[in-house]
């Protein structure tokens, strides 16, 4: 399957900070790409869309100010944590959907998810 | 509104065994369904998938059948094995797979030696 990175595997900062997490897409170019949430024992929840070279959409309930979306390029959306709370404290996981070779539906492959947590 | 409702919540199952995990859905314009699998502070990996135009998809020891009827399908893992203990999360999506996933809330399987 397609191969997905994410920087930093996990961060700890103080309350009020930003954080900032890159998702790349490794051999694949995505144009679109999704942002999850995953707090402990719990399921994943989408927070936003990242489409490359337009605005994110955001779900119910995201705030769009502060989770800040950027899908710069194909191969690269970041999401950045701004003024960070303890309750913003999960695991946050991207991933993007890729045809696969014959296959007859597109694949949605995970990164391997940053770690958060808010001081 | 859960759209997609996976049970049982955990499972235990002796090495050897069969597990099966259930999931329904309610939203018919669903045309892809995952499973994945995650281990814990993983990411979550795609262990196999199926269109409704099929009834049923083997890989390896695992299985998905899919009833389209009854809105549900079910992931069958043969001879379990203590690597197989994990959380699997069962999915739906639109536009084959290119549209947002939506979750079931996980089965946390457990494979006794």
């Amino acid at each position: 399957g397609a191969v997905v990175s994410q920087h930093p595997s996990w961060v700890i900062c103080k309350s009020g900070t930003s954080v900032k997490i890159e998702c790349r897409s490794l051999d694949f170019q995505a144009t679109t790409m999704f942002w999850y949430r995953q707090f402990p024992k719990q399921s994943l929840m989408l927070m936003a869309t990242s489409n490359e070279g337009s605005k994110a959409t955001y779900e119910q309930g995201v705030e769009k100010d502060k989770f800040l979306i950027n899908h710069a390029s194909l191969t690269l959306s970041t999401l950045t944590v701004t003024s960070a709370h303890p309750e913003d404290s999960s695991f946050y996981i991207c991933t993007f959907a890729g045809g696969t070779s014959g296959g007859s539906y597109n694949e949605q492959f995970f990164g391997p998810g940053t770690r958060l947590t808010v001081l | 509104q859960q759209q997609v409702k996976q049970s049982p919540q955990s499972l235990i199952v002796q090495k050897g065994g069969i597990s099966i995990i259930n999931c329904a859905y309610e939203n018919t314009a669903f045309d892809y369904f995952p499973w994945y699998q995650q281990f814990p502070g993983k990411g979550p990996a795609l262990l196999i998938a199926i269109r409704p135009d099929v009834s049923e998809k083997k890989e390896g020891r695992f299985t998905i059948s899919f009833n389209k009827s009854a809105k549900q399908f079910s992931l069958h893992i043969m001879d379990s094995q203590p690597g197989d203990s994990a959380t699997y999360f069962c999915a739906a999506s639109k536009q084959g797979g290119s549209e947002k996933l939506v979750f079931g809330k996980g089965t946390k399987l457990t494979v006794n030696p």
